[in-house]
């Protein structure tokens, strides 16, 4: 089976540099997504990790440690529209099916 | 772009009904899933398909069938709608490396 963890909500301000974490435990990884989730509307893919490391894209980066079964988002110059919900999630199985944590809520102050 | 669309954005239901959710994808992508999304529990897959006519149960398959006759199209049937069965629905395709592309989702309200 598949379990997935991360905070349920966070709170940063305008402009500072937030990580949100995830751990897992899964058989049969493919890959761990990052998605995000504006209230109302469907996930948007943000990011992919396979390989250890770090991936980074503008203001987003994404960690992965396979040995740790561990990953971190890291939003960077956190801006009012970042203001939304993170999903991490691991892909698994013969279709690649993923499967997601609860999400982290997050709130970005002025 | 991916186009995943959802036939029904809001949909209410009386129960007993036979509800059917449908979705096309226009990229040829094999991999279609349907998910369910509550507060505080995510999404949690009900049933995927890797190819026509091919279909394997998710996480909470109870209560659901589903139906795909053409590539392009993966159908969710609710045999007999439940008040426990009102959530967010959610359709996606995929080609692997980038993951999901969702639809908009449909809103179902069993009363």
């Amino acid at each position: 089976g598949q379990n997935i963890d991360q905070p349920t909500e966070m709170t940063a301000t305008e402009g500072a540099i937030v990580q949100i974490n995830c751990t897992y435990q899964t058989s049969g990884f493919n890959g761990l997504f990052w998605y995000q989730q504006h209230a109302g509307e469907a996930p948007t893919f943000l990011s992919y990790n396979v390989l250890d490391g770090l991936e980074e894209k503008g203001r987003f980066s994404s960690f992965l440690s396979r040995s740790k079964g561990y990953s971190y988002l890291l939003l960077k110059e956190l801006q009012m529209k970042d203001s939304a919900s993170y999903l991490c999630a691991v892909s698994s199985g013969s279709a690649r099916q993923l499967t997601f944590g609860s999400g982290t809520q997050l709130t970005v102050l002025p | 772009d991916v186009k995943v669309t959802q036939s029904s954005r809001y949909l209410v239901k009386r129960t007993g009904e036979k509800v059917f959710l449908e979705c096309v994808q226009d990229m040829d992508h094999e991999n279609m899933f349907w998910y369910r999304q509550d507060p505080g529990l995510g999404l949690r897959l009900i049933y995927f398909s890797y190819d026509v006519k091919m279909k394997e149960k998710g996480d909470i398959p109870e209560g659901y069938s589903v139906s795909r006759e053409k590539k392009e199209r993966f159908s969710l049937i609710l045999e007999s709608a439940s008040t426990n069965q009102t959530s967010m629905y959610l359709c996606a395709s995929s080609s692997d490396r980038y993951g999901y592309t969702f639809g908009s989702g449909t809103r179902l309200t069993v009363v």
